[in-house]
């Protein structure tokens, strides 16, 4: 079965730049999603196909895929980012997720 | 306003059967996919199910295969999952999700908290 590896988390200094990445075989072949989830909530679509942006969301988030490696930007990070992220790809019929990163804004 | 309303978690014993509800409205239900993902206490997200919007095509979890059966009333506007032969480890907030065009999940309920302990 196909297998998405996330860190488990990644600070970043407030204002600055927070990348997330996931890991995958030939990854840059599928669409990656991207979600938030802060505590007690519900997770939220924030990036989907690799690099579109839901409604709603910041121009700070963004994505990218290639390769083997699909990763989420956060620019201009901000104290409200604070969550788990969770990638997630479909593969052979099933929907796959990766670990989680816990994001920590310092 | 897309809204997705899940219902029916509760304590059971292993082995004990459970069946969750997921209240649609704001879209139109019978056009889409839908995919049960649950979430065990302190821990990541795991798919559980998917249901095409004609139910059609119904895929699972190995971890759940054999044992749960997803369904939907698309005249009712709800999806469903039955549950049957409980363990502990299907401990977890289960979500109803809405999915569209690569199978991203556009919209999550606020999830229903199944626990299985004897």
């Amino acid at each position: 079965s196909y297998e998405l590896t996330q860190p488990l988390s990644v600070s970043v200094a407030l204002g600055q730049t927070a990348r997330i990445t996931c890991g995958g075989n030939n990854i840059g072949s599928k669409n990656v999603h991207w979600y938030q989830q802060k505590p007690g909530q519900a997770p939220v679509l924030v990036i989907y196909r690799d690099t579109n942006r839901p409604s709603g969301i910041p121009e700070r988030f963004s994505g990218s895929n290639s390769g083997n490696t699909a990763t989420l930007t956060i620019s201009r990070a901000q104290v409200g980012d604070e969550a788990d992220y969770y990638c997630q790809v479909w593969d052979s019929s099933t929907v796959v997720f990766g670990g989680g990163t816990k994001l920590t804004v310092l | 306003e897309v809204q997705l309303v899940e219902s029916g978690g509760a304590l059971v014993k292993p082995g004990e059967s459970l069946r969750l509800s997921c209240a649609a409205s704001g879209f139109t239900f019978s056009t889409y996919s839908m995919n049960w993902v649950r979430q065990a206490p302190g821990k990541g997200l795991e798919w559980v199910s998917f249901i095409t919007s004609s139910s059609r095509y119904l895929y699972f979890a190995d971890s759940v295969k054999g044992r749960f059966i997803v369904s939907r009333d698309n005249a009712r506007n709800s999806l469903y999952l039955q549950m049957n032969s409980l363990r502990v480890e299907d401990t977890a907030v289960y979500y109803c999700a809405r999915a569209q065009g690569e199978l991203e999940l556009l919209n999550w309920g606020q999830g229903t908290l199944v626990t299985v302990s004897s």
